[in-house]
């Protein structure tokens, strides 16, 4: 079965600071990786996905995540962090052939001025 | 391109009462999922409509249903509310199933008293 670990459930950085914020899935065959971010009161918006190739993969505002199979692990990286990126963060699983996506339970990230 | 659009955005309901919830999606955009997002679950895949067809179910009691109408809105209802119902639904659009890439609107917030 399909389940998604975000280890971290709360995050605090420094404006301009990096950020590393964890995933760890659990999937039999090669999954479809996602991140997607939340805003308070507001829906997801995707983040970055990785569906097969480079295992560095970019993202819009600045972010990028690299899959590791060896470690199944989907760590999403931001070089410097600005406070608009305080929000929480989810990684998801999907498989091939149906949008049935396992979320992990979330990374609330709070940005110090 | 207007995005998915959900409606209403918020409600009140009493126990034992019904709600529909309505979702359009991104235009030319066919396949609708729904998910329910709580604090204690996080966010939980419900189903998800193809072609007017339900292509697959969460592990939700069959007092959740849905159906999907030839220009791909959605509705989802739920029957004999209860209070753990209360909950915030995102619908998420893509092109077709599979392809993994999905749009979420900005949710409906039911609360059940």
């Amino acid at each position: 079965a399909q389940s998604v670990t975000q280890p971290d459930i709360h995050i605090t950085v420094s404006e301009g600071a990096s950020l590393e914020l964890r995933c760890n899935y659990s999937y039999g065959a090669t999954p479809y990786l996602f991140w997607y971010v939340q805003s308070p009161g507001q829906g997801l918006q995707l983040l970055l996905k990785y569906f097969s190739g480079d295992t560095l993969v970019q993202g819009i505002k600045g972010f990028e995540a690299e899959f590791k199979r060896s470690q199944s692990s989907f760590n999403l990286r931001k070089p410097s962090v600005h406070w608009s990126d305080a929000a929480e963060y989810f990684c998801a699983v999907g498989a091939k052939g149906n949008n049935d996506m396992r979320f992990g339970a979330g990374t609330r990230l709070t940005v110090k001025p | 391109k207007a995005g998915v659009t959900q409606t209403p955005r918020y409600l009140i309901k009493t126990r034992g009462q019904q709600v529909t919830l309505s979702c359009s999606p991104i235009s030319g955009h066919r396949s609708v999922s729904w998910y329910q997002q709580t604090p204690g679950q996080g966010l939980q895949f419900l189903f998800e409509y193809f072609s007017e067809t339900q292509r697959n179910k969460g592990n939700f009691p069959g007092r959740f249903s849905g159906r999907q109408f030839s220009n791909s809105r959605s509705e989802m209802n739920v029957s004999t509310l209860e209070l753990g119902d209360s909950a915030l639904y995102l619908c998420a659009s893509s092109l077709v199933p599979g392809l993994g890439e999905q749009y979420f609107g900005p949710g409906t917030r039911l609360t059940v008293t």
